[in-house]
């Protein structure tokens, strides 16, 4: 069963700084992987998706690596900024048939300072 | 386009009453998803329906039914809500061909659900 894991449960940064936010998964064998925001009491926003093909994507000051043999991505955050304080969430995809489901890990809550 | 719509955004009921989640979208996507959200526990997937007239039970189905009433809309149903069902909901959407690993799901603004 694939299980995702993501540490530390929360981050707390000075504005201005560059960050790295991580994802571990245990089955390497994943459709894609696939990063969200969700700001308090609001729904889920996709913020990249990765292809199991690709190594990275970028947008903006965003950008998030692919690793499936060591089960890893990361998101990397350029030059943060108080609006970024959110929670970042990333899931994998596994690749069978016309089940998407997507396996969720519990996200990391992110608090930039002014 | 207004993505993935959900109604309602809250709602209470007593133990044993029932209710209907909406969810529409207006993307043309063939999947549709709900999921709950519960501190702790993360996002579960409760049932999802890959196209029109068909639906498949995922993580934490028992409590509910859906409906896929068309290729938009996609509702889930609590017939006789309990308080473990106190929950944030979500509805999501992606367009799936079967062949290409671009499954984006987008999601719905949630409906925050308490049962007492």
């Amino acid at each position: 069963k694939q299980e995702v894991t993501q540490i530390p449960a929360a981050l707390s940064v000075p504005e201005g700084e560059n960050l790295v936010l991580n994802c571990s998964f245990t089955d390497s064998a994943i459709y894609n992987l696939q990063w969200f925001r969700q700001d308090p009491g609001k729904g889920l926003t996709s913020l990249l998706l990765i292809q199991s093909s690709q190594r990275e994507q970028t947008s903006g000051r965003l950008n998030a690596s692919l690793d499936k043999s060591s089960g890893r991505s990361t998101l990397y955050i350029a030059a943060s900024q108080p609006g970024d304080s959110a929670t970042y969430l990333c899931a994998v995809r596994p690749p069978a048939g016309a089940n998407s489901k997507l396996t969720f890990g519990k996200g990391i809550t992110l608090s930039v300072r002014p | 386009n207004a993505g993935v719509t959900q109604t309602p955004k809250f709602q209470v009921l007593k133990t044993g009453q029932s209710m209907t989640l909406q969810c529409a979208q207006d993307m043309n996507h063939n999947s549709m998803y709900w999921y709950r959200q519960d501190p702790g526990m993360g996002l579960r997937l409760i049932y999802y329906s890959a196209s029109e007239g068909t639906t498949d039970k995922g993580e934490v189905p028992n409590g509910y039914n859906v409906s896929r009433l068309n290729k938009r809309e996609f509702s889930l149903r609590l017939e006789s809500a309990a308080p473990s069902q106190t929950s944030v909901y979500f509805c999501a959407s992606s367009y799936y061909t079967g062949t290409s690993s671009v499954d984006e799901q987008f999601f719905g603004p949630g409906t925050r659900l308490t049962v007492l």
